[in-house]
């Protein structure tokens, strides 16, 4: 099975702080990664897919990096609603895998 | 556009089945597979299954299996999940999500769209 290390399981940031959370994987998955955002009591939402393409509708100031074992989402500029979890998802095989999630938090 | 509806909240007894529908619409559905997401509480996102509605091919996660069917309904365009011999650390927030393939390198559909959720509790 593919694991998949996310870093950094909590980060407290402020608003226009550029954040940056690093998801890893056991070994190569190609760019099939995506990353989500989640809010207390709703489904995740999908930012990126691809591993660097940005799903319609989500702001540019997200972004993603990475191929292979070593990936990235950014955000360029904190905004008071992107206070959430950030999960990634391997889909390069099965079982799917998440990463443990990143929880962004008000400093 | 594209929809998937989920049964809704289930309060259970350890030791019993569950089964929970979600209900597609917007897509064709056997062109995409559908996976079960379930998210304990205070947790995080756990991948539990996966089944083409197209000829019924299925893959789980160790944890789950022997303990899971996935089934679908094509007529309806409805995917089901049963989950046996219920424990209490099988309470959790169960999704469906569309996608991915059989082979799901390059599944790039893959968790664009979810059902609400069913928050499944068991509890004696």
């Amino acid at each position: 099975d593919i694991q998949m290390t996310q870093s950094p399981s909590s980060l407290s940031a402020s608003v226009g702080d550029r954040v940056t959370i690093t998801c890893r994987a056991s070994q190569g998955i190609r760019n099939d990664l995506g990353w989500y955002q989640q809010k207390p009591g709703k489904a995740p939402k999908r930012l990126i897919y691809g591993a660097t393409s940005l799903q319609s509708g989500v702001p540019s100031r997200f972004s993603g990096s990475g191929s292979g074992t070593e990936f990235t989402l950014t955000i360029s500029s904190l905004r008071p609603e992107d206070f959430a979890t950030y999960y990634c998802l391997q889909h390069n095989s099965y079982p799917l895998t998440f990463g443990g999630g990143t929880k962004v938090e008000i400093k | 556009q594209v929809q998937l509806v989920q049964s809704g909240t289930e309060v259970k007894e350890p030791g019993a089945s569950l089964k929970v529908s979600c209900k597609t619409s917007g897509y064709t559905f056997t062109n995409y597979g559908i996976s079960w997401v379930r998210q304990a509480p205070g947790q995080g996102l756990e991948w539990m299954s996966w089944i083409s509605p197209y000829d019924g091919k299925t893959h789980y996660a160790q944890k789950v299996q022997g303990r899971v069917t996935m089934t679908t309904d094509t007529s309806t365009s409805t995917a089901y999940m049963e989950l046996r011999s219920l424990r209490s650390d099988d309470t959790a927030v169960y999704y469906c999500v569309r996608g991915p393939h059989l082979n799901p390198s390059g599944s790039y559909f893959m968790g664009e769209d979810w059902g609400q959720g069913t928050l499944v509790t068991v509890s004696s």
